[in-house]
């Protein structure tokens, strides 16, 4: 069973600010992750698929990149709206199942 | 937007059954895989369950194979998560959602419906 980790499990940053987020995999997962933003209250919003590629609507300030074990979701500079949790998600090639990582929440310093 | 809705949540006691709906709208619902997703009160997202555009294919989290069933009626636009054998680890909100990409859970979520499972 493959076992997804982030870090940090808090970041505090100011708006305006670079947010890195990381995701490390037990093992390898090729390209199969991807990012979700969660507000309080609000459902999961999917960010990156494919491990690299935008959802629809997504601003180009959300990139992510990695492959294989290590992975990172990148915000280039925080705006008010982007303090929230993020996870991480991994999708088994077949059968299909989801495992997602513990999250990670981004505030307000 | 993709609007998904659900409903049929609540307050049961454990042992008891619930049955959850969600209703899609505004894309071809019978085109895709749909999934279940839920998350405790203050914590992380665990994904439940998916089922194939027909119905023919279903698969589960470990934690709920043979107490749950992942059921979709595409007439009626409806995906639907029947639950038995409740337990207090089950009290989640749960969120249907259109998988529509490979690699992730779903593209687009629900809104989701509390489950609480207590004596």
């Amino acid at each position: 069973e493959i076992v997804l980790t982030q870090s940090p499990a808090t970041l505090s940053l100011s708006p305006g600010e670079r947010a890195t987020l990381s995701c490390r995999a037990s093992q390898s997962v090729s390209s199969d992750l991807a990012w979700y933003q969660q507000k309080p209250g609000q459902a999961p919003r999917l960010l990156i698929y494919d491990a690299s590629n935008r959802a629809t609507g997504i601003p180009a300030r959300f990139s992510a990149s990695g492959s294989g074990t290590d992975f990172t979701l990148t915000i280039s500079g925080l705006e008010p709206e982007d303090f929230a949790v993020y996870y991480c998600q991994h999708r088994n090639d077949w059968p299909p199942i989801f495992t997602f990582g513990p999250g990670t929440k981004v505030d307000i310093k | 937007e993709v609007p998904l809705v659900e409903s049929g949540g609540g307050l049961v006691q454990p042992g008891e059954s619930l049955r959850l709906s969600c209703a899609a709208s505004g894309f071809t619902f019978s085109d895709y895989w749909m999934t279940w997703v839920r998350q405790p009160p203050g914590k992380g997202l665990e994904w439940v369950a998916i089922i194939k555009q027909d119905g023919s294919e279903k698969f589960y989290v470990d934690s709920v194979k043979g107490r749950f069933t992942i059921l979709r009626d595409n007439a009626r636009n409806s995906l639907y998560l029947q639950m038995n054998s409740l337990r207090a680890e089950d009290t989640a909100v749960y969120y249907c959602a259109r998988h529509g990409y490979r690699t992730s859970v779903g593209d687009y979520w629900g809104r989701g419906t509390l489950v609480t499972v207590s004596s």
